[in-house]
């Protein structure tokens, strides 16, 4: 079974530019999680969905980020402009609903550096 | 709203030696506590997880956790260190957003394990 997949694993941009994560989650998973991890601290919820709905974007700066999953399987998490504050790691996560709906399965993530 | 702590920044332990890492947590209702392990530029893989039974959960790898309801703590043992355990482990409640399915993580703790 293939894991979750992210794209780029690195981008570096300055700061006021925009940038770009792509996930593909677990085939057959419909909860999706963004979550955000800064240097020597743990992972921090962004946005969840689940299908193409948002259940979950109570910690998301919406001023300058943005997530979607249109049709309800990959998703995007754009950060536009981005500031110096913004270099962390973006992870994305999948879950099923049944089964082992508990537990989240992590991809390698996205290092963001901005400059 | 739900919180872990991880007193530990980092715990050394030479190989061949028994490991604990500690966790306390704080959350409404009854708990469900997860373990994952971060490895360089990686994502977190889950090691175990308690939602109800035994105090005593088994993991992957060897390592089991030990959920004390009296002193909320769920701390991740392991009997015999490996040098590969080396890595970040971060233990994690789940709360509850819309989806009933939110990861609060904590800042992680450093295993070093030295031959």
């Amino acid at each position: 079974e293939a894991g979750v997949a992210q794209s780029p694993r690195y981008k570096i941009i300055e700061k006021r530019q925009s940038v770009a994560f792509w996930c593909n989650p677990i085939s057959g998973h419909a909860t999706l999680y963004w979550y955000q991890q800064i240097l020597g601290q743990g992972p921090k919820l962004l946005i969840q969905f689940q299908n193409n709905g948002v259940v979950d974007d109570s910690q998301l700066p919406k001023d300058r980020f943005s997530a979607e999953r249109l049709k309800g399987v990959d998703s995007t998490l754009k950060i536009q402009p981005a500031k110096l504050e913004d270099s962390a790691v973006y992870l994305c996560a999948s879950s099923s609903i049944q089964g082992t709906k508990n537990i989240q399965y992590f991809g390698a993530g996205t290092r963001l550096s901005v400059l | 709203a739900q919180s872990v702590a991880q007193p530990e920044d980092q715990v050394n332990v030479a190989e061949g030696n028994p490991l604990t890492v500690k966790c306390t947590y704080s959350v409404s209702g009854n708990p469900y506590l997860f373990w994952y392990v971060q490895y360089p530029n990686r994502g977190l893989q889950f090691l175990l997880k308690y939602i109800t039974g035994d105090n005593l959960v088994k993991g992957s790898y060897g390592f089991e956790a030990e959920f004390n309801k009296s002193q909320t703590s769920f701390h991740l043992k392991k009997p015999s260190a490996l040098v590969s355990d080396s890595a970040l482990y971060f233990c994690a409640v789940r709360g509850y957003n819309n989806a009933g399915n939110m990861l609060t993580f904590g800042g992680g703790t450093r295993l070093m394990v030295k031959p």
